[in-house]
This record gives C-alpha cells, sequence and structure tokens, in this order.
C-alpha cells in the first residue's frame, strides 16, 4: 500500500482558501487518491477522489500533477465548520484503504 | 432506516470481561471494516471482511474477534478487555466499485476500567 505524508496540523481563518497537500512518492499505476473528512465525535466521511488532473465537487477540489507524487485538497473560503481532520488515503479498490493520522485543520474566526 | 449503524453508542466494562460491538449495514456491502481510534490519532484497521464467511486481520487485531455469518451484520468481540482496548470504535462499509467510498458509523465509545 503506498503510504502517504500530509502536515499533522494547519490553522486557518475564516473565508480563505485552504490548501493540504498530501506526499506519496510510491503511488501504483491502479491507485487512487481518496479524501476523507472527519469531526470531531463522528466517522470519517468521504469528501473527493481523483486519479489525475483535477477533480471538482461540492465540497473541495483535488489537484493531482502529472506525475502522480502528491495532491492537494482545496476547500474554497472555509468557515468555522470546517474545522476537522482531513485525511489522504492512497489505494486502487483492491484492498482496504490505510488511514493516517491525517492533517487537522483549525478554522479561526 | 437505510444506513450503517452501531450499538452500543457508549459501553463501560471492566478489565477480563467479553464485549462484543455489534454493526449493521443496510445496503448489502460487501466490505466491511472495523477501526479503532484512540484519542487524538488517527484510525486503525483492526479486521475487515470482503463478503459473509470471510474475515481478514488488520493492522491491530490482537485480542479482538469477529464473525461474518451474514452480509449485513459484523460483530466485533473483545474476548478479554484489557484498559489499552479503551478507544472509539467505528464500523465502516463499502462496495467495491468506481469509488473508495467508505460509508462509516456513528462509532462505539468504550471505556475499560
Amino acid at each position: 500500500l503506498a503510504k502517504t505524508t500530509q502536515p499533522i496540523s494547519m490553522d486557518s481563518y475564516e473565508g480563505q482558501e485552504v490548501n493540504i497537500t498530501c506526499s506519496h512518492n510510491n503511488i501504483a499505476t491502479n491507485d487512487y487518491i481518496t479524501w476523507y473528512q472527519q469531526f470531531p465525535s463522528q466517522g470519517p466521511r468521504f469528501i473527493i477522489q481523483g486519479y489525475k488532473t483535477k477533480v471538482t465537487n461540492e465540497v473541495a477540489s483535488l489537484f493531482i500533477p502529472a506525475d502522480r507524487k502528491s495532491s492537494t485538497l482545496s476547500l474554497p473560503r472555509v468557515s468555522l465548520s470546517d474545522t476537522a481532520v482531513y485525511y489522504c488515503l492512497v489505494g486502487s479498490g483492491n484492498t482496504p484503504l490505510v488511514f493516517g493520522k491525517g492533517t487537522r485543520l483549525s478554522v479561526i474566526a | 432506516d437505510a444506513g450503517i449503524t452501531q450499538s452500543p453508542r457508549y459501553k463501560i466494562t471492566e478489565t477480563g470481561r467479553q464485549v462484543t460491538l455489534m454493526c449493521h449495514q443496510t445496503w448489502s456491502h460487501s466490505y466491511m471494516f472495523w477501526y479503532r481510534q484512540d484519542l487524538g490519532h488517527g484510525l486503525r484497521l483492526i479486521y475487515y471482511s470482503a463478503a459473509a464467511d470471510i474475515t481478514d486481520k488488520g493492522e491491530v487485531p490482537d485480542g479482538y474477534v469477529v464473525s461474518r455469518s451474514k452480509t449485513e451484520n459484523f460483530p466485533l468481540t473483545l474476548e478479554s478487555a484489557t484498559r489499552s482496548q479503551t478507544s472509539v470504535y467505528f464500523c465502516a462499509s463499502w462496495d467495491r466499485g468506481q469509488t473508495n467510498e467508505q460509508y462509516f458509523g456513528p462509532g462505539t465509545r468504550l471505556t475499560v476500567t
């Protein structure tokens, strides 16, 4: 399984765009990049998934460069309710994903 | 109600007792998972199941037993609870397909005294 590295924590002010970068140097050809969000006292929930280039949905955008060795989750204009832990995972869907410690995002008013 | 449920939501037990945490999903997803999350840490996979009667160890299986006689249920048993098993336990299901989207239950907060 490809291992991922992401910052332990980040702070941001409300209204700013937040970019969380994840490194996955050993990503395999069949692997997808998936991001989850976890609020306190809740289970994680799926945010977005991508294979290459850019993916956008109503919650976030995911940027993946051509070499796919990293990815960036972009949260536009964050609010206090975006305070959560964000996990970057890499896998092909043939084996269970491995959750790391994630990035703890704190949004400040 | 459709979804994934866990019971109990909160449990306090004593060291050495057997405890079973229940997980039920209504989607008929093939895969189910058990994770534990210790305070301030990420999720660690305990066991998973690819289908009924098929289970496999995750990162931290010691001290836990699972079974899956029906697709929709995936109970987790702590045969002799220890204080180190105090944690929040999350169950998840996954319909292997186009996405890696796992659906998580609300969690069970277990305290072993």
